[in-house]
């Protein structure tokens, strides 16, 4: 059974810092990875996906790698800002379905 | 504008009753799914559908029913049979199961 764990669960830091944020996972076998972001109370927004045949994506200040074979994946966000605030969640993408982690709380402070 | 839409925002369910939550999307996406939050706690997926008329159970299905009679429409019961309903709810659409999820607002579940 796939198992996914986000280290660290919350992060602070001050504004332009730039940060990773972690996601592993215990089962290599694949079809995608995505990150998402979740404000409080609100739904899902999809960052960046990873195509198992794909070692990383960007997307403007974010950039989102994978290592299949290790079973890790990781989010840099370059030159942080308040805005970022939020959750970030990974998903491995299995058969059929997506699996969670818990997320890592990021706090971005003026 | 597309998108999902989720409705009701909030949802109270007494003692004994089913509730249905509402899922919509006109981006004409085959596959639907409805996942469950619970604080500090990832997503599990309850239930997804790859076609109209077929839907499949998640991890935690027991106390949930779900139908497809239409490629927009995905809506959720939560039957008396959910001895802990109060999460947040939350329905996502994917042109099919390999490809990005979009999530609609979600709603949030209460037993009074």
């Amino acid at each position: 059974k796939q198992e996914v764990t986000q280290i660290p669960a919350a992060l602070s830091v001050p504004e332009g810092e730039n940060l990773v944020l972690n996601c592993s996972f215990t089962d290599s076998a694949i079809y995608n990875l995505q990150w998402f972001r979740q404000d409080p109370g609100k739904g899902l927004t999809s960052l960046l996906l990873i195509q198992s045949s794909q070692r990383e994506q960007t997307s403007g200040r974010l950039n989102a790698s994978l290592d299949k074979s290790s079973g890790r994946s990781t989010l840099y966000i370059a030159a942080s800002q308040p805005g970022d605030s939020a959750t970030y969640l990974c998903a491995v993408g299995g058969f059929q379905k997506l699996v969670f982690g818990t997320g890592t709380r990021l706090l971005v402070s003026p | 504008d597309g998108g999902i839409t989720q409705s009701p925002k909030y949802l109270f369910r007494k003692e004994g009753q089913n509730v249905t939550l509402s899922c919509e999307q006109n981006l004409n996406h085959d596959a639907m799914y409805w996942y469950r939050q619970d604080p500090g706690q990832g997503l599990r997926l309850i239930y997804y559908s790859q076609i109209v008329n077929d839907f499949q159970k998640g991890d935690i299905a027991e106390g949930y029913s779900v139908s497809r009679e239409k490629k927009e429409s995905f809506p959720l019961t939560v039957t008396s049979a959910q001895k802990n309903p109060t999460a947040f709810y939350l329905c996502a659409s994917s042109p099919d199961t390999l490809n990005i999820q979009y999530f609609g607002a979600g709603t949030r579940l209460s037993v009074l």
